[in-house]
């Protein structure tokens, strides 16, 4: 089966601009996650959604951050304006269920740096 | 909340040994989850091992076992008859029922670098 598809997988823009990334999950997957991984550290969730609704957003930063799951299926992370501190990976992951045994299948990530 | 915590930064192994990778973790839930996954150096997240808190039975999978230690709150990683393949960033994770809120959440720790050598 296909895995997670992100786009785009690097991404250079400077501090104020804004800049969005995409992720399709794995078909039939209804949790989709969105984490941060800066360098050196290990990821960290932004926002968790059950089919097209928000299940945990608490580590966002809702002032610059912003996602959305439409449909249910496909979703769309945006950061607008980005600070210094924004440059990581952006991983998205799916799961088929969010219960506890269910490992969840990671994107090859995004890349993002803000000069 | 829930912690986990990797003291190892770097591991080096020689080809074809063992290594054990530490993690240590901390919740109030009585009901979670342990995972180990691996990140080489291309970037992607690749599951390797689940154990359940109320799995008595140390979960394996091919050359990889999860020593769990549920009273000292520990779930190493042991890595059989190393490949030079293994090399890579590991990462212990935890998901915990959080109060019923955000089941399938993962908790990372800092991951511990695995060097294997030749």
């Amino acid at each position: 089966e296909a895995g997670v598809a992100q786009s785009p997988r690097y991404k250079i823009i400077e501090k104020r601009q804004s800049v969005a990334f995409w992720c399709n999950p794995i078909s039939g997957h209804a949790t989709l996650y969105w984490y941060q991984q800066i360098l050196g550290q290990g990821p960290k969730l932004l926002i968790q959604f059950q089919n097209n609704g928000v299940v945990d957003d608490s580590q966002l930063p809702k002032d610059r951050f912003s996602a959305e799951r439409l449909k249910g299926v496909d979703s769309t992370l945006k950061i607008q304006p980005a600070k210094l501190e924004d440059s990581a990976v952006y991983l998205c992951a799916s799961s088929f269920l969010s219960l506890l045994s269910y490992e969840q299948y990671f994107g090859p990530g995004t890349r993002l740096t803000v000069t | 909340a829930q912690k986990i915590t990797q003291t190892q930064p770097g591991m080096f192994v020689q080809e074809k040994e063992a290594v054990t990778l530490d993690c240590t973790y901390d919740t109030s839930d009585q009901s979670y989850g342990l995972f180990w996954y691996k990140q080489p150096s291309s970037g992607e997240m690749i599951f390797l091992i689940y154990q359940g808190s109320y799995d008595e039975q140390n979960a394996t999978e091919g050359r990889y076992s999860l020593n769990f230690q549920k009273a000292r709150k520990s779930a190493n990683l042991v890595i059989s008859a190393s490949q030079l393949g293994d090399s890579a960033m590991y990462f212990c994770a935890m998901k915990a029922n959080a109060g019923g809120t955000s089941y399938g959440k993962l908790t990372f720790g800092q991951g511990t670098i695995l060097t294997v050598h030749p």
